[in-house]
């Protein structure tokens, strides 16, 4: 099984609310991905977890807040947000030893701020 | 930090035409896998290839890492490989994957 799932498909807020999204895998991988995908651009790396520790944030404004509560669960926790922040956010995973790091990705979910 | 370019950047094929999609990269990489993006914004993984040439059914993907370079083709097009295709590397960190500009592929009937 090489599924990875997110929710919710859809998510529409207000820039003074507080949702979460939230991803989860059964692979038992133990590397965990946050991706930004803006229309008609390729997906931008976020944030990585290894061993359910933060190990790259890629400059990401306070107001993204990732967690890792196991290995097979990633949350994106978001506050604050601004309008230019609507965009897909996808989850992916892989293997961290060995030799193979294939990322295997989520079906996203699509934000729209308002 | 590395540059990944794939051209064309939008292509149109008629059903069952075939094509060739170029992904280059600036440095050397640790491996490259290609996805296609349906319409619904999944990625969808096809191959994961570091070197060499690798088949699945009407699709294939060649990597020659010595000179910085993968190709996908398609065979037999149907309107279902309509979508973006992204290849991505992996360099340095083996987390860290960049992704390509893609080509945006419109197959029709």
């Amino acid at each position: 099984d090489t599924e990875v799932t997110q929710t919710p498909k859809h998510l529409v807020m207000g820039m003074t609310n507080k949702k979460s999204l939230k991803c989860e895998q059964h692979m038992g991988h133990r590397a965990m991905y946050w991706y930004k995908q803006k229309a008609k651009k390729p997906p931008e790396l976020m944030f990585v977890y290894s061993y359910e520790k933060l190990s790259i944030n890629e400059s990401v404004p306070s107001r993204f807040s990732p967690e890792c509560p196991n290995s097979s669960l990633l949350n994106l926790h978001l506050h604050a947000l601004q309008p230019e922040d609507s965009a897909l956010y996808l989850c992916a995973s892989s293997q961290i030893t060995g030799a193979r790091y294939e990322q295997y990705f989520g079906p996203g979910t699509r934000l729209t701020v308002t | 930090g590395i540059q990944v370019e794939q051209s064309p950047p939008d292509l149109i094929l008629q059903e069952g035409a075939n094509s060739t999609l170029r992904c280059n990269f600036s440095d050397s990489v640790n491996n490259l896998q290609w996805f296609h993006q349906n319409p619904w914004g999944q990625l969808i993984n096809l191959f994961y290839i570091p070197s060499g040439t690798k088949q699945n059914g009407r699709l294939s993907a060649t990597t020659v890492a010595t000179e910085r370079y993968s190709l996908l083709y398609i065979s037999s097009s149907q309107t279902t490989d309509s979508g973006v295709y992204f290849c991505a590397v992996h360099t340095g960190t083996a987390s860290k994957l960049t992704f390509g500009t893609g080509t945006r592929l419109q197959v029709t009937l």
